[in-house]
Order: structure tokens, then sequence, then C-alpha cells
């Protein structure tokens, strides 16, 4: 069975710090990972998409990246903003055709002016 | 890119009442939904996966007598929670997946509160 494990937990940092998010899994045995965003008592955003043979995703000043064999995956953020205060979440996707991603528990991003 | 509309985002209602909640995918087909519940600082937990034309799949634990599923069209899928009791106050979620069927689109979720 899959697990899924983000650290840190929570993470509360002064605007424009660049920012890195893990998220760690136990089955390599993946079709693709992807990182959302959840706003408080909202839904889920999604924020970038790696395929299991890529490296890295970009978008913006955000930069995810995979090591599918290590089972581990980060969320690069640059120049951090309050505006990016929220929950991330990391969701891996299993090949072999169900494709029922598991999620991780998230990090909780404060970004303070 | 696909928007899955989830209504609505937020009903409160009395001890063994039931509430129903929709999930439609906007602008292209579902031939699957699925169904998350989030508690507070916790991740999505699947429910179940909605089957068009079919019965729905449930995952282990979840009472399909509670939480009824229908998914009668390519568009709609509904949970509807039965004689609702405080401990099935949650955040649900539902997601529609992508007509390649590799990944899915969520809606903005329902807060549901019970009294």
């Amino acid at each position: 069975k899959q697990e899924v494990t983000q650290i840190p937990a929570a993470l509360s940092v002064p605007e424009g710090e660049n920012l890195v998010l893990n998220c760690s899994f136990t089955d390599s045995a993946i079709y693709n990972l992807q990182w959302f965003r959840q706003d408080p008592g909202k839904g889920l955003t999604s924020l970038l998409l790696i395929q299991s043979s890529q490296r890295e995703q970009t978008s913006g000043r955000l930069n995810a990246s995979l090591d599918k064999s290590s089972g581990r995956s980060t969320l690069y953020i640059a120049a951090s903003q309050p505006g990016d205060s929220a929950t991330y979440l990391c969701a891996v996707n299993p090949s072999g055709g169900s494709y029922i991603p598991t999620f991780g528990r998230g990090t909780s991003l404060i970004v303070h002016p | 890119g696909a928007v899955v509309s989830q209504h609505p985002s937020w009903v409160i209602c009395k001890s063994g009442t039931s509430v129903k909640i929709e999930c439609r995918s906007l602008d292209f087909q579902a031939t699957t939904m699925f169904w998350y519940r989030q508690f507070p600082k916790q991740s999505l937990m699947l429910m179940a996966t909605s089957n068009e034309g079919s019965k729905a799949t449930y995952e282990q634990g979840v009472e399909k007598d509670k939480f009824l599923i229908n998914h009668a069209s390519l568009t709609l899928s509904t949970l509807t929670v039965t004689s609702a009791h405080p401990e099935d106050s949650s955040f649900y979620i539902c997601s529609a997946r992508d007509p390649g069927g590799r990944f899915q689109y969520f809606g903005a979720g329902t807060r549901l509160s019970v009294l």
C-alpha cells in the first residue's frame, strides 16, 4: 500500500524566503505525481504535474522535482509571498491503471509580511 | 482547463436529516468520479469511486447505505448523506477523471455541519 509523507507539516516564514516542501512515497511504481494547493475551506488547485519519466516541472515561481527511484519529490517556491499562504498537498498516482491517487497530509504554509 | 462544479459549498443540517451534494463536470464527460472526505488538518481520504451507469465502489470502512452515490449521467454524480449525525460533519470533495483517464479535476468542496 502506497504511503505518502509530507515534511514539514507546518511552516511559517517571512516574505521573500525561498522554500522547499518535501514529499516522500513508499512505492516507486507511480504513473505521475501532482502538487496541489488548498486554501482554507476550499477545494484543490493543481499546481504542477510530473510524469514518472520526468525529473522536474516549472511554473512561474514554482519548481517541482521528482526522484522516482528514491521515492521523493520536492516543491520549491522562490521568493515567497503572503499570497502563497495555503496548504500544499502532494498526490501520487499509481501505475497499473487505477489512477487513483494517494495524498499526503499536506504542508501548511504561512508567509508573513 | 476542465472545470468541476460542486454544490452546495456549505450546508448546515439537523441531525437525522439527509443531505445531497452534487458534482458536475462542466466541459467534459466523466465516466468516473470520486468522492473524498477530509477532516481538519488531515489528508483526503477516498470514500468511493462513482461509475456512470453502474454501482459505486466503496472503500473499506465506508458505509454504502449511509453515503449513497448516484452517477446517472456522464456529467453528474451525487452523494447523499442519509440520516446525518454530528460525526458526519466534514469537508467532502469530489473529483472527475479526465477524458484521458490519467488524472483528476477537483471540485471546490462542500462543508457539511450537522447540528
